[in-house]
């Protein structure tokens, strides 16, 4: 069974850092993209970022680009979503999921809450 | 950037009803669409992927259809349990993987 636990959110100033933490278990992990999305207080979803089997491309969407890095440590069967900068409409629950090629992303975290407030 | 454009945002229907749900987006995507399934309080639950294919587990009366740009969600007969947020989602391909603005499915 697909299991993706994430942890590392909590309540951070604006301007200040966090670093998620996605464990993963049940696949091959090193084999699959890897992707973060959130979800800000009764909202949509919002797809974040992804990266490639090997770690080797990324992808983000263009509101957090250049102040979230995701990086992945298979040997681990660990993601991470380092973030800087932080700023209000960051706060949020966010998700790890992994990608099933053609199937899509089909498993998904119970969700980590990021607080940007002061 | 490919945009995911959904309708309606919010939807009431009576139980037994045939309820649709259309996603579009701003270029072809040829069938790299997923529907999602959202509860209150709850983590989003992939209904189908690959625009027609159920996800194991998901009952039949819900089914998908659609390729390029234009794509439709159908409940074939609304139960209580349906009450939910549905979203779409681009996938595959070049990433962003944007989702669409949700629909909101109430009963009457």
């Amino acid at each position: 069974e697909v299991q993706l636990v994430e942890s590392g959110g909590g309540l951070v100033q604006p301007g200040g850092s966090l670093r998620l933490s996605c464990a993963a278990s049940g696949f091959t992990f090193s084999n699959s993209w890897m992707t973060w999305v959130r979800q800000a207080p009764g909202k949509g979803l919002e797809w974040v970022a992804n990266i490639k089997e090997d770690g080797n491309r990324n992808y983000y969407v263009d509101s957090v680009k250049g102040r979230f890095t995701i990086s992945r440590d298979n040997a681990k069967n660990s993601l991470y979503l380092q973030m800087n900068s932080l700023r209000a409409e960051d706060t949020g629950v966010y998700y790890c999921l992994r990608d099933h090629g053609d199937h899509g992303p089909d498993s998904w975290g119970q969700g980590t809450l990021v607080t940007v407030s002061s | 950037d490919i945009q995911m454009t959904q309708s309606p945002s919010s939807l009431s229907a009576s139980v037994g009803d045939r309820v649709t749900i259309t996603c579009r987006a701003s270029q072809g995507i040829s069938n790299y669409l997923a529907w999602y399934q959202q509860k209150p309080g709850k983590v989003p639950k992939l209904l189908i992927y690959a625009a027609s294919t159920l996800q194991s587990g998901v009952p039949s009366r819900f089914s998908g259809s659609g390729s390029g740009t234009d794509f439709t969600l159908t409940i074939s007969s609304l139960q209580p349990e349906d009450v939910a947020t549905y979203y779409c989602q681009k996938y595959n391909n070049i990433p962003p993987h944007p989702f669409g603005q949700g629909t909101r499915l109430e009963i009457k």
